[in-house]
């Protein structure tokens, strides 16, 4: 199945500071979906995006499809960012491989 | 207000017992689907729901069963035969789109 990798594992930052996450997938994906989960427990889909840019307020994605990869770009952060950040990605449509996420800390 | 729920919140279970977690989607989405995560991983596909009575095993059905009886219902039973079934279950559900959204899960503790 597909293998995918997500860097940095651990993640600290100061409240202000931008940062950029990264998803690297075994195999080639045609879903491929961002979610933030709280420190509550709660995934929140953040993007779904195969292919391109997409952006939602301070936060960004880029899939490079044809190179495997994904990046979520944080800008500004704040302390409510904090969590554990997750990628997720599959060949069909419903079945997703989920990264074990990179956990952003952002300190005041 | 629209959304899925999941119940109960937390969960204790003695050991050889079954149990069954509920998720309810009011979103009229026609995939529905069950994950595990445990500590510091990764969410793992149990089982998965394209439509009302049909559903597909994910990477780790062993121990698990489903039913799809209702478009916005799948309870998950976690039954004996599951070896280390202490874990957060998380409930989703997704559109034709296929952007997955979740519930606020359940948290099972086998004593």
């Amino acid at each position: 199945g597909i293998q995918v990798e997500q860097s940095p594992p651990d993640l600290i930052l100061q409240e202000g500071a931008n940062s950029t996450l990264r998803c690297n997938f075994s195999d080639s994906v045609n879903n491929l979906q961002w979610f933030h989960q709280n420190p509550w427990g709660q995934l929140i889909n953040l993007f779904y995006i195969p292919s391109g840019t997409k952006q939602n307020g301070r936060l960004s994605a880029t899939t490079v499809a044809t190179e495997r990869y994904s990046l979520l770009y944080i800008s500004s952060s704040q302390t409510t960012d904090s969590g554990v950040y997750f990628c997720a990605g599959g060949a069909g449509s419903y079945q997703l491989t989920f990264g074990k996420g990179t956990k952003l800390s952002v300190i005041p | 207000d629209g959304g899925i729920t999941q119940s109960p919140k937390y969960l204790f279970r003695k050991e050889g017992q079954n149990v069954t977690l509920s998720c309810e989607q009011n979103l009229n989405h026609d995939a529905m689907y069950w994950y595990r995560q445990d500590p510091g991983q990764g969410l793992r596909l149990i089982y998965y729901s394209q439509i009302v009575n049909d559903f597909q095993k994910g990477d780790i059905a062993e121990g698990y069963s489903v039913s799809r009886e209702k478009k916005e219902s799948f309870p998950l039973t976690v039954t004996s035969a599951q070896k280390n079934p202490t874990a957060f279950y998380l409930c989703a559900s997704s559109p034709d789109t296929f952007r997955q959204f979740f519930g606020p899960g359940t948290r099972l503790t086998v004593l």
